[in-house]
């Protein structure tokens, strides 16, 4: 299963809503999972079956869509969120990432 | 708290043998499936090999398919990864990963004469 992501780079100011896209070349039902990317900090998971929040996700994170075609969407943007952001589906072997998402600020 | 400490990487030449351990702590390893994702430089992520919370299925990407062994022992909580004929294309960043979505930290790997 092909994830094709976009955009591959995001720049956003603080307080700002951004929304990252993923789409599957096939269903995948909602076996999609979304984690963030730090520098010198192990990845970590935000959201698994496309909109489940992980324990610890702050709520400005949502996830959204089932099928083909996801969302992450961060509401209220804080300095902390910018990151890369990878999605993951794990619907069926082999298991497949999104190519990633930088966010950086503006 | 889940910790996942990868060791063995370093630096080995194309075509020999370099073996990945993942040491795990925080949970109950024989409870849950774990796998190893991979990161080459300046690219993205891409899933290498996963193994049942008993060792008793594996699975693998092609690419790695008969020269990879994904492997376990639950008694000592520790991950492997068995890396044969290793070629340029292997070389990454490779990560322990444990289903419910926890990383460990990578451990790097470069296949260069």
């Amino acid at each position: 299963v092909q994830m094709t992501q976009s955009p591959s780079y995001l720049a956003a100011s603080p307080g700002e809503s951004v929304s990252i896209s993923c789409k599957a070349s096939k269903s995948i039902s909602n076996n999609l999972a979304w984690y963030q990317e730090k520098p010198g900090k192990a990845n970590k998971l935000l959201i698994h079956s496309g909109s489940t929040l992980q324990s610890g996700t702050p709520s400005r994170f949502s996830g959204s869509g089932s099928g083909t075609d996801f969302t992450l969407t961060i509401r209220s943007l804080e300095s902390e969120d910018f990151a890369v952001y990878y999605c993951q589906q794990y619907n069926e072997y082999p298991l497949t990432f999104g190519s990633g998402t930088k966010l950086e600020i503006k | 708290e889940v910790q996942l400490v990868e060791s063995g990487g370093g630096l080995v030449q194309p075509g020999r043998s370099m073996k990945l351990s993942c040491a795990a702590s925080g949970f109950t390893f024989s409870n849950y499936g774990m796998a190893w994702v991979r990161q080459a430089p300046t690219k993205g992520l891409e899933w290498v090999a996963t193994i049942s919370y008993d060792g008793s299925s594996t699975y693998y990407r092609d690419s790695v398919k008969g020269r990879f062994t994904i492997s376990r022992d639950n008694a000592k909580s520790t991950l492997y990864l068995q890396m044969n004929s290793l070629r340029s294309e292997d070389t990454a960043t490779y990560y322990c990963t444990r289903d419910g979505g926890y990383w460990g930290q990578g451990v790097m790997v470069t296949v260069s004469s």
